[in-house]
């Protein structure tokens, strides 16, 4: 079965940039997503088809996907960013990442 | 507005059933495909089931294929999760989600989750 891959955690201190990778077979050729998730709540979509952004998202959130590798960035993080953010998929089926814990301090 | 309210949680036993209901409103619901997704205490989204508008075609995660059955009826707006043969690994929070790509004739364009419900939290225990 198709699977994605995510780092378990990434830390950032406040200001600077953090990068979340999500790699899987043929991912280039694939459209990814990328979902937020602070406790206690329902997910967010931040970025749909690679790059694009839904509306009320701010632009310090961006997307790329080459190479295998769909990465989210994150640029000017914020003490409110710190959540759980999830890769996703289609492949004939949607698969999502195992979602990694990133930690502004 | 957009708005997901899932509804039909709660506390079941090993072998049983469950029925949850998912009420959509705020957009044109028979023109989107739907989603459930699931999330065990602690752990990461486990996507489930999937449906498109006309209920022409769903697809279904390996995992649950034969105990679970997706439906809706755009007449009520509302989207269905059947869960059958019920197990304790199947305790998890089941929200459904909206696909925000556009389908003609029951194919679909899948481009991700732009709503989620707030969830309705599955117990399986004896």
């Amino acid at each position: 079965s198709y699977e994605l891959t995510q780092p378990h955690s990434v830390s950032v201190s406040p200001g600077q940039t953090a990068s979340i990778t999500c790699s899987g077979d043929d991912l280039e050729n694939k459209y990814a997503s990328w979902y937020q998730q602070k406790p206690g709540q329902s997910p967010v979509l931040v970025i749909y088809q690679d790059t694009k952004r839904p509306s009320g998202i701010p632009a310090r959130f961006s997307g790329d996907n080459f190479g295998n590798t769909a990465t989210l960035t994150i640029s000017g993080t914020q003490a409110m960013d710190e959540a759980t953010y999830f890769c996703q998929a289609w492949h004939n089926s949607w698969v999502f990442g195992g979602g990694t814990q990133l930690t502004v301090l | 507005e957009v708005k997901l309210v899932e509804s039909g949680g709660g506390s079941a036993q090993p072998g049983g059933s469950l029925r949850l209901s998912c009420a959509a409103s705020g957009f044109t619901f028979s023109s989107h495909a739907m989603s459930w997704v699931r999330q065990a205490p602690g752990k990461g989204l486990d996507w489930l089931s999937s449906i498109t508008p006309s209920s022409g075609n769903t697809y279904f995660a390996d995992s649950v294929r034969g105990r679970i059955t997706i439906s809706r009826d755009n007449s009520k707006n509302t989207l269905y999760l059947q869960i059958d043969n019920l197990r304790a690994e199947d305790t998890a929070v089941y929200y459904c989600a909206k696909d925000l790509g556009s389908c003609s004739d029951n194919s679909c364009q899948f481009l991700g989750f732009d709503y989620w419900g707030q969830g309705t939290l599955v117990t399986v225990s004896s």
